[in-house]
């Protein structure tokens, strides 16, 4: 069965620092896909990336940049420059097949507390 | 409307009484998903329904969980005799249902069972 670890329960920095959320994930399958949310005091969990498992290929949007690599079954995640809004739970998530009802069907990590300080 | 909608935004009902929570997808929206986010599960998928085919209920956690939708639109998600163990935040998601579409959740439903 799939399964998720997001090692970090809770993270503190101070602003302008770098963090990087570490997500370690478990599949049997050879398709599936990745995903990284946010979840902001607000409570809604708002979608920032998706990766699938035949592109390894890393991406920087902003201040956000990903690190996938299938050897070590790891998505990280790392915010550079820190800011205050950027204090939220963010939580990685794994969906497994090629298709037919597993489709949006995520298991999703625990989550990793982030709270960045002024 | 812009996003997902649910409602109530908050639910205080009493042990042993029905309750049922209402997801309004966005709009174009094919897939919808219930899951369930509490402190000592986390976020747990309950049921997914896409287009006119079956809904995947293999996370419904007991027979007192139940879910429609309707006219390919709107979703209730039913819990019948609740228990305190059912108090938790239900978030709805909706997305295009390609291939693995991120999901875009509304706001949740935050019910707590006395």
């Amino acid at each position: 069965a799939q399964k998720v670890t997001q090692a970090q329960t809770e993270i503190s920095v101070v602003e302008k620092e770098d963090v990087t959320l570490d997500c370690v994930y478990e599949t049997r399958d050879t398709t599936y896909y990745l995903f990284w949310y946010k979840q902001p005091p607000s409570g809604e969990l708002v979608f920032l990336i998706r990766r699938n498992s035949f592109d390894e290929q890393n991406e920087i949007s902003g201040r956000y940049s990903w690190n996938f690599q299938k050897s070590t079954s790891s998505f990280n995640f790392t915010i550079t420059a820190s800011q205050v809004v950027d204090s939220a739970v963010y939580f990685c998530a794994l969906s497994e097949g090629a298709g037919g009802t597993s489709y949006g069907k995520l298991t999703f990590g625990q989550g990793t507390i982030l709270t960045v300080h002024p | 409307g812009a996003g997902v909608s649910q409602s109530p935004s908050n639910k205080v009902t009493e042990k042993g009484k029905d309750v049922e929570l209402r997801c309004d997808p966005i709009s174009g929206h094919t897939a919808l998903y219930w899951y369930r986010q509490s402190l000592g599960q986390g976020l747990e998928f309950l049921i997914y329904f896409q287009g006119n085919s079956a809904p995947d209920k293999s996370g419904l956690p007991s027979d007192r969980f139940s879910a429609e939708r309707t006219g390919g639109s709107v979703s209730t998600l039913t819990i019948q005799r609740t228990q305190q163990e059912d108090s938790a935040v239900y978030l709805c998601a909706s997305s295009k249902g390609q291939s693995h579409s991120p999901l875009h959740f509304g706001n949740g439903t935050r019910l707590t069972v006395t």
